[in-house]
């Protein structure tokens, strides 16, 4: 079963910040977030274990809240190369299946 | 390191065929997948390999077969393809769970 991810597509400014949402209706074991480009493979971002470890990369940052089944990524003081789709990936406490939404499409301007 | 190898990169088949796409990676993982990337529909699992000489269906099975060849190779067969299964197809491993995923630059497919 896919997590369900919001918005489907945010616009920004260089400099601005954002919040991409992703949430799930099993229990979840970890978060995974990935980051994919036009064209390209999606790459590892970070991976958030239970018990609400918050993980950085660079100036993106994410938490986990694994008694609501949900997690967010941090986009601040966005870049120009932070523009592409992404995706977080979930992996249930009964099963190691790991299951992707639907995206969310970030168009950084500048 | 080649890291995940899919082949063949593109592929074009007529309604009926049957085709398997490849896949290898060079990092010694455990779990294999295999998934299908749709416009507004994001990555969807298809089939997923534990460790070698395991396979278990994923969100959108129906019409595909795996092998877990061996610890290094997982293959996704089509039997007869529909244009329904126009897609691009990736494969990724990784050691197991909680660990990153590697993904492989993908396979995209045509079915007329």
């Amino acid at each position: 079963q896919q997590p369900v991810q919001s918005p489907q597509a945010v616009i920004l400014r260089e400099g601005e910040d954002a919040v991409i949402n992703c949430s799930s209706s099993k229990a979840l074991y970890s978060v995974h977030w990935y980051r994919q480009k036009h064209g390209e493979a999606p790459v590892f971002l970070m991976i958030l274990l239970k018990g609400g470890e918050q993980k950085g990369h660079e100036k993106i940052s994410a938490s986990f809240n694994e008694k609501k089944q949900q997690s967010s990524l941090y986009l601040t003081a966005s870049q120009l190369s932070y523009s592409g789709t992404y995706f977080c990936g979930t992996e249930g406490s009964n099963d190691y299946k790991l299951s992707f939404g639907a995206g969310t499409t970030v168009t950084v301007r500048a | 390191n080649a890291g995940v190898t899919q082949t063949p990169k593109f592929q074009v088949l007529k309604t009926g065929q049957s085709m398997t796409l490849q896949c290898a990676q060079d990092m010694n993982h455990n779990s294999m997948y295999w998934y299908r990337q749709d416009p507004g529909m994001g990555l969807r699992l298809i089939y997923y390999s534990a460790s070698e000489g395991t396979t278990d269906k994923g969100e959108v099975p129906n019409g595909y077969n795996v092998s877990r060849l061996n610890k290094r190779e997982f293959s996704l067969r089509l039997e007869s393809a529909a244009p329904s299964q126009t897609s691009v197809y990736f494969c990724a491993s990784s050691e197991g769970i909680n660990t990153e995923a590697f993904f492989g630059q993908g396979t995209r497919l045509t079915v007329v």
